[in-house]
């Protein structure tokens, strides 16, 4: 099964509205990841939130981790056309070049 | 800034073929690591070197084969292709192992097998 997974599965909101996708796992992490992929593009991370921070701002982005409830979120604010993409969190639970667990996406579509 | 280079970038193989992937890391990065993502799914951990060793390995065929070389550069070699071996393969790259390295991505190589 999936170390992380997202929801909701998609997600349609009209431009200048906030986006919120949340991601659960199910082991400790040393550290939550969040990329973005536009459609059949490569992965860009986004944001990398430590297991011993529970908030985290970059620009328009906002990320929350709850270690106690597994889960973490990703706010977009005033979103624009451009954030239309696949948004995924990925796990690294440390340890060695184990890679990382990347949950199922939402995808965001921004309607202008 | 240098970014991790991924060859060829389109690929379109027949079934029971051979492909190889190539990947070039950011320079000075140690650590490579190969995903799969097939249409409409997440990616998925395939394998990883650090240092020219194989350092972990996940959901990887044994039709699979990888090796990072003395120049960093890796390579996944994909034999008796499948239908389903269609997919996204992103190499990414970082430097250690760890901790709270950030991977960088390369644009993938989308393979198709015909």
């Amino acid at each position: 099964s999936q170390q992380g997974e997202e929801d909701p599965q998609a997600l349609s909101i009209q431009e200048g509205e906030n986006a919120t996708m949340n991601c659960s796992y199910k082991t400790s992490i040393n550290n939550l990841q969040w990329y973005r992929q536009n459609s059949g593009r490569g992965l860009v991370h986004l944001i990398l939130i430590r297991s011993n921070e529970r908030e985290k701002h970059s620009g328009r982005l906002r990320v929350t981790l709850d270690t106690s409830k597994k889960s973490s979120s990703l706010l977009i604010t005033a979103s624009r056309a451009a954030d239309t993409a696949s948004y995924f969190c990925a796990t690294d639970v440390g340890g060695g070049a184990d890679g990382l667990t990347f949950g199922k996406g939402t995808h965001l579509i921004i309607q202008p | 800034a240098a970014g991790v280079i991924q060859s060829p970038r389109h690929l379109i193989k027949e079934k029971r073929e051979t492909a190889t992937l190539k990947c070039y890391p950011i320079p000075r990065h140690d650590t490579v690591y190969w995903y799969q993502q097939g249409p409409g799914q997440d990616p998925q951990f395939l394998i990883s070197f650090y240092e020219k060793m194989q350092s972990d390995k996940g959901s990887i065929p044994d039709r699979f084969s990888a090796q990072q070389f003395s120049d960093y550069h890796s390579e996944l070699n994909m034999s008796s292709l499948e239908l389903g071996d269609s997919a996204l393969y992103f190499c990414a790259s970082s430097l250690g192992l760890g901790g709270n390295t950030e991977a960088f991505f390369g644009q993938g190589t989308r393979l198709t097998v015909v």
